[in-house]
């Protein structure tokens, strides 16, 4: 039972450069979200999707983006990556109806040098 | 709003020793409150919540946590601390004030000294 799976689980990018967070789930849920971990600050939403063709935006989401195209994938694209996107980004999904059963996926390193 | 604050970025104790990590939040309304682990190089996984009914709720791993109202508090403990007990944990508030989207506390790291 793989549940969340998210690649790269590390990554170093030079500013401007761009790249694809890729999270994948397989228990058919259609919430997903994608929260970023900064030392000392706890999780920050980003992005947020309730199902198949429709995301919103959560507290941070300037220099990302996301798609769901489908219930499995929510993909998260930084475009022009910057120095203050360095962080650890998890996604997470959870059932109908059960806001704390959240499924993290074990999260990407990355680094905007 | 509601928001959450953990104090104590790093709590240490001794192995066997109790365990109190402390979470206090702000909401307008009662809230749901939970509490996360974090292991080393791993996502969150739930340890508890509270929703309503009662007000001290028991989790995974021996931990539990009371609800007080009149304090605005959850605080975590548990009696004997394990060396498999060292991680961070979250607290976690959500209600009708975040449209129940979860509000993260900072995070408390739990050392265990052996």
């Amino acid at each position: 039972n793989a549940g969340v799976t998210q690649t790269p689980k590390f990554r170093i990018l030079k500013i401007g450069q761009s790249m694809t967070l890729q999270c994948a789930q397989d228990m058919n849920h259609n919430y997903m979200y994608w929260y970023r971990q900064d030392p000392g600050m706890g999780l920050k939403l980003i992005y947020y999707s309730v199902g198949a063709g429709i995301t919103d935006k959560g507290e941070v989401p300037n220099g990302y983006n996301v798609s769901r195209s489908t219930t499995e994938d929510f993909p998260l694209r930084l475009e022009l990556a910057a120095p203050s996107q360095t962080s650890v980004y998890f996604c997470a999904s959870r059932p109908e109806g059960h806001t704390e059963k959240l499924f993290f996926g074990s999260g990407t390193q990355l680094s905007v040098l | 709003a509601q928001s959450v604050t953990q104090l104590g970025s790093h709590v240490s104790v001794s192995e066997g020793a109790l365990v109190l990590l402390r979470c206090n939040y702000s909401s307008s309304v009662p809230p749901y409150l939970f509490w996360y682990v974090q292991y080393p190089n791993q996502g969150l996984q739930l340890l508890l919540k509270y929703t309503t009914g009662a007000t001290l709720v028991k989790g995974i791993n021996g931990f539990e946590a009371e609800f007080k109202k009149s304090e605005t508090s959850f605080h975590l403990t548990k009696p004997s601390a394990h060396m498999s007990d060292a991680a961070e944990y979250f607290c976690a508030v959500s209600g009708v004030d975040s449209n129940y989207q979860l509000i993260w506390g900072a995070g408390t790291k739990l050392i265990i000294k052996p």
